[in-house]
């Protein structure tokens, strides 16, 4: 059963608008979260994070945040460029489980110009 | 530069046969992982190790093994390849925190 879901497979967006990708998680114990960023034939590189204890964090363009109650993150991208053209992978980590991540299933995000 | 890489990067094989994929890390993480990345299930945990001599099952170990004889290297081995284990295979590293690091990936076809 996954425990953290990205629903939504793709997203299109016109290049200098706000991109915002979603990811819901079931497992109330997950206590660290992050999002990773793929190209095609390439490995994820990691994007940002966030801790259980902030509801966002802020990295350049790109910010997460994280609504405890709803057990939902997301990540806006703003303004988005034609590189950010990728998968985005959410994660998320238990402390208690030696720092395995569960990934969601990934949104491929394209930037139109 | 330390950097994490994985060969073959792509691997034809038939069912049945034996694969080893390699992976090799040198920034000295104890912690390393393998994942498979199949359409639709994002990234799976496969096995992981803490260390020389650890390794661990993941959530979907069945038909793979792993062994960590020094900190640099964890070689995943299909015992016996099946057509469902045509993926993409990812091998990560961590130097005992959250964040992973990740390889370019070995693209593995199972005919």
């Amino acid at each position: 059963d996954q425990q953290v879901k990205q629903n939504s497979p793709s997203l299109s967006v016109q290049e200098g608008r706000i991109s915002i990708l979603n990811c819901d998680y079931t497992n109330s114990m997950f206590d660290y979260f992050l999002w990773y960023k793929k190209y095609p034939a390439e490995g994820p590189t990691f994007l940002i994070s966030i801790s259980s204890i902030k509801d966002k964090n802020e990295d350049g363009r790109f910010t997460v945040f994280l609504n405890k109650s709803a057990k939902h993150l997301s990540l806006h991208i703003v303004p988005s460029q034609p590189g950010d053209s990728a998968v985005y992978f959410c994660a998320a980590s238990d402390a208690s489980n030696d720092y395995k991540l569960s990934f969601g299933a990934g949104t491929t995000v394209t930037v139109r110009a | 530069d330390a950097e994490i890489t994985q060969s073959p990067r792509h691997k034809i094989t038939e069912t049945g046969r034996q694969v080893t994929l390699a992976c090799h890390q040198t920034w000295n993480h104890n912690n390393m992982f393998w994942y498979r990345q199949d359409l639709g299930h994002g990234l799976r945990l496969i096995h992981y190790s803490y260390g020389v001599q650890d390794t661990n099952k993941g959530e979907v170990s069945d038909g793979y093994s792993v062994s960590r004889s020094n900190t640099e290297d964890l070689p995943l081995t299909l015992e016996s390849a099946a057509s469902s284990q045509t993926s993409v295979y990812f091998c990560a590293s961590s130097p005992g925190s959250e964040t992973q690091y990740f390889g370019p990936g070995t693209r593995l076809l199972v005919l």
